[in-house]
């Protein structure tokens, strides 16, 4: 079946700029996650969607990065002002239980 | 809070060699233990879990047994392959927390012919 899907593959965009990042997940799964990784660094979590619940947004790093989730379903990230700093990879992960499904990711690059 | 420590890598190795990847947890309770692979260009996909202690997770050759009293769920293989280039992370998820989910900083496998 169709696994977690993410768009853009790859954005690039200027410093300032505001960007969306999509998330796709698996149909019928309850938990989504969005997380960064950095070059040569591990998988930081960003925030989390369980069911109805309202997310958990402790990973977010600043106030110009924030999540929803439409109907259960489909995801976006927002990251307003864009940074450099805020230049790496964006990955999605959804599941059912215990184990993530995750999508190929969002590299973003900004200039 | 909860922690993953992984081996630093990268690691090169010819084939059929024998292969380690170290990996010690900080948590409280019993969580549950991850390796997690990522192959060139491919998002990253679960290779093995084990839920409690003693429990070992297999899957394609490897090998990891959750040891609660080293804190440890390093990643083995006997004889690795050239397909097996990737880069490897070891992940915990909190007893008591289900987004509780904890990466290490992962590590890059290149097995040469």
């Amino acid at each position: 079946g169709a696994g977690v899907s993410q768009s853009p593959s790859n954005k690039v965009t200027e410093k300032g700029k505001d960007v969306e990042l999509r998330c796709d997940p698996i149909s019928g799964h309850t938990a989504l996650y969005w997380y960064r990784q950095s070059l040569g660094q591990g998988l930081e979590f960003l925030i989390y969607f369980q069911g109805n619940s309202a997310p958990d947004k402790s990973g977010l790093p600043s106030d110009r990065f924030s999540a929803e989730r439409t109907g259960g379903s489909v995801s976006t990230l927002t990251i307003q002002r864009t940074q450099q700093e805020d230049s790496a990879v964006y990955l999605c992960a959804s599941s059912l239980a215990d184990t993530q499904y995750f999508g190929p990711g969002t590299r973003l690059t900004v200039l | 809070g909860n922690s993953v420590t992984q081996m630093e890598g990268p690691v090169t190795l010819s084939e059929e060699a024998f292969l380690t990847i170290n990996c010690t947890y900080t948590a409280t309770g019993y969580p549950s233990l991850f390796w997690y692979v990522q192959y060139p260009g491919e998002g990253l996909q679960l290779l093995l879990k084990a839920t409690k202690a003693d429990d070992k997770g297999s899957n394609k050759g490897f090998e990891a047994t959750y040891r609660k009293e080293t804190t440890s769920f390093h990643l083995e293989k006997g004889s690795v392959q050239v397909s097996d280039s990737a880069v490897y992370f070891c992940a915990l998820r909190g007893m008591y927390n289900n987004n509780d989910m904890r990466f290490g900083a992962g590590t890059r496998l290149t097995v040469k012919p």
